[in-house]
Order: C-alpha cells, then sequence, then structure tokens
C-alpha cells in the first residue's frame, strides 16, 4: 500500500501570502497524484489531477508540481476562502486508492 | 447540475448492518465509475470501495473486504453500500464520489455524505 505523507500539518498564514503544501509518498507514484479542499462540514472538492492539472473551474492561484515521491500543492495569493483542509491522493497503485493525512490552512 | 445525495445512515449497534444509497442527477450515471469513501469524526478521508460502469468490476480496501459490497442500478441512477457486521470504528460520514472521466480514480463531484455511527 501506497503511503502519503502530509507536511505540515498546519500551515498558519495571512490572506494574500503563500501558501507550500508538502505531499510525499513512500514509493513513485509517478504523476497519478490529485489534491482535494475540504472545508469544516463539507465534501471534498477536486483540485489538481495527475500533479498538475487544475480540474475545472479550479481558479489558476491553485497550481501542483511534482513527480516521483515529492509533491507541491502551492496557492499563489491565499483568499478568504481558502482556509480548509487539503488532501492529496494517489491512484498509481490500487487498490487501496490512499489519502495523506492532510495539512489545515488556517489563518494567522 | 450534477447531484450526489446519499441517504441511509443512522446509528446502529455493534454487528448490525446499513444499507447506504446514492441518487445521482444532472449526468449519465451509467457512463462513470462509482465510489464511496468515508471520514471517521474529526479524521482523514479514507477510500472505501470503487464499481465499474456496468458493475463488472468492484473493488475494495483489503480491511472492509467481506463485509461491505458495493453495488449499482444504472436504471434508478443510483449506487449502494452494504455495510454487514459493523463496528465502532466504522463510525463515520460516508460519501459517494464520481469518477472523473478519463481519471475514474480521481473524483470529481462528491455528495454531502450521510452520517453512520455505530455504538450500543
Amino acid at each position: 500500500e501506497i503511503v502519503l505523507t502530509q507536511s505540515p500539518a498546519t500551515l498558519s498564514l495571512s490572506p494574500g501570502e503563500r501558501a507550500t503544501l508538502s505531499c510525499r509518498a513512500n514509493q513513485s507514484v509517478s504523476r497519478f497524484l490529485a489534491w482535494y479542499q475540504q472545508h469544516v462540514g463539507q465534501a471534498p472538492r477536486l483540485l489538481i489531477y495527475d500533479a498538475s492539472n487544475r480540474a475545472t473551474g479550479i481558479p489558476a492561484r491553485f497550481s501542483g508540481s511534482g513527480s516521483g515521491t515529492d509533491f507541491t500543492l502551492t496557492i499563489s495569493s491565499l483568499e478568504p476562502e481558502d482556509f480548509a483542509v487539503y488532501y492529496c491522493q494517489q491512484r498509481k497503485n490500487w487498490p487501496p486508492l490512499t489519502f495523506g493525512g492532510g495539512t489545515k490552512v488556517e489563518i494567522k | 447540475e450534477v447531484q450526489l445525495v446519499e441517504s441511509g445512515g443512522g446509528l446502529v449497534q455493534p454487528g448490525g448492518s446499513l444499507r447506504l444509497s446514492c441518487a445521482a442527477s444532472g449526468f449519465s450515471f451509467r457512463t462513470y465509475w462509482m465510489s464511496w469513501g468515508r471520514q471517521a469524526p474529526g479524521k482523514g478521508l479514507e477510500w472505501v470501495a470503487n464499481i465499474k460502469q456496468d458493475g463488472s468490476e468492484k473493488y475494495y480496501v483489503d480491511s472492509l473486504k467481506g463485509r461491505f459490497t458495493i453495488s449499482r442500478d444504472n436504471a434508478k441512477n443510483s449506487l449502494y453500500l452494504q455495510m454487514n457486521s459493523l463496528r465502532a470504528e466504522d463510525t463515520a460520514v460516508y460519501y459517494c464520489a464520481r469518477g472523473m472521466n478519463g481519471y475514474e480514480e480521481y473524483y470529481d463531484f462528491w455528495g454531502q455524505g450521510t452520517l453512520v455511527t455505530v455504538s450500543s
């Protein structure tokens, strides 16, 4: 099973700042990695798929990069609605499809 | 507009059973892989199972194999999850999700979830 480790667990930033979130896999997932955003009490929302492709309707301030075992989600300038929990997910080797433990982006 | 609406959650005793349903609308349900995921209170996301468009392929997380069964009825635009021998650790919000076209193992639409609580 592929294990995804996200860091940091919590990121405290102010609106307008840049957010950099990390996801590391215990073995290569090539570029088969996605990022999701989840607000409290809401369903997840797909942001990025295959490491760097923005999903439909996702603003350009969200970008993904990486390959192999190390991936990054960058939010170039945080908007108030971006404060949420972010999860990475791999589809390289499944079942099972696996998610990282999440990074919470909170208002500083 | 794509909509996924889960139902069937509730309080169940350990060892009991529950059947979750997901009503899909706003898209051609029969042409998409579908999935169930879950999220325990205060925890992260966990993939549970998925099913191919015609139901001919089903995959599960190992820890749930034998207790949970995913199924679908394309005529009713509905996805199901039969959960047997429920345990306290199955307590979670259960989400129905649609596999993205061409990238079926990524999920581009999710329902709002239904809460399952396993407790005596």
